[in-house]
């Protein structure tokens, strides 16, 4: 069974400060990808990587980075969270055209 | 990166088959379609998966026309549980893929 874990299912941070989200995944695959889904608006990419310390930005990226200095390690870092950085952000690795998501964090900034 | 359009929301009875019919009018010649369910507070999970013609699996059958302009999902006899969210992506293995809002189908009793 695929597992793909991420650190938080619930988060609460305040204005301001830096958040990190981890992402494991159980598998030796090199494609990972960090989402982020708002109501109407579905899953909207933030940044993806496809091998360790290498990572491409997605749709959003402002406002975000990220760290791949493991294969099976994924994070995403909000270097100062606002508000409308509220989600669910969702972590996915890959193989060929399949996506395994995590359960997801959200991610909830006052 | 191809996009699709989707119907945002369906409605369905408990027994009928209900079809998702998805517009990707850009695709490109080494891109697949793909199909992803997702239910509430999961993440999306992969239904089907096809290039051309028809695919079935023991979920879904997937039918995609000669210029594959476009593509359906058709779900036979569905059930409460099917109620999710559906998306279609369009692209190829090694490239990101745009989700979009997906299409909201409520199975009613």
């Amino acid at each position: 069974d695929v597992k793909v874990t991420q650190s938080s299912r619930y988060l609460v941070k305040r204005t301001g400060e830096k958040v990190f989200l981890e992402c494991v995944q159980d598998m030796d695959h090199e494609n990972m990808f960090w989402y982020r889904q708002d109501p109407g608006l579905g899953l909207r990419l933030i940044y993806f990587s496809y091998d360790v310390k290498m990572k491409e930005k997605g749709d959003i990226p402002e406002g975000y980075s990220v760290s791949r200095e493991k294969k099976e390690r994924f994070s995403l870092i909000l270097e100062s969270a606002s508000t409308n950085q509220t989600s669910m952000y969702l972590c996915a690795r890959r193989a060929s055209y399949e996506q395994y998501f995590g359960p997801g964090t959200r991610l909830t900034v006052t | 990166l191809a996009k699709t359009t989707q119907p945002i929301s369906m409605d369905s009875y408990e027994g009928q088959e209900v079809n998702i019919t998805c517009s990707h009018n850009n695709i490109a010649t080494n891109d697949y379609i793909t199909w992803y369910q997702q239910f509430p507070s999961q993440g999306p999970r992969f239904i089907i998966q096809g290039y051309k013609t028809k695919v079935t699996n023991e979920v879904a059958s997937l039918f995609i026309p000669a210029d594959r302009k476009s593509s359906t999902l058709s779900l036979p006899r569905v059930s409460l549980s099917d109620t999710a969210v559906y998306y279609c992506l369009v692209g190829e293995a090694g490239n990101q893929f745009y989700f979009g809002t997906g299409t909201s189908l409520t199975v009613i009793p």
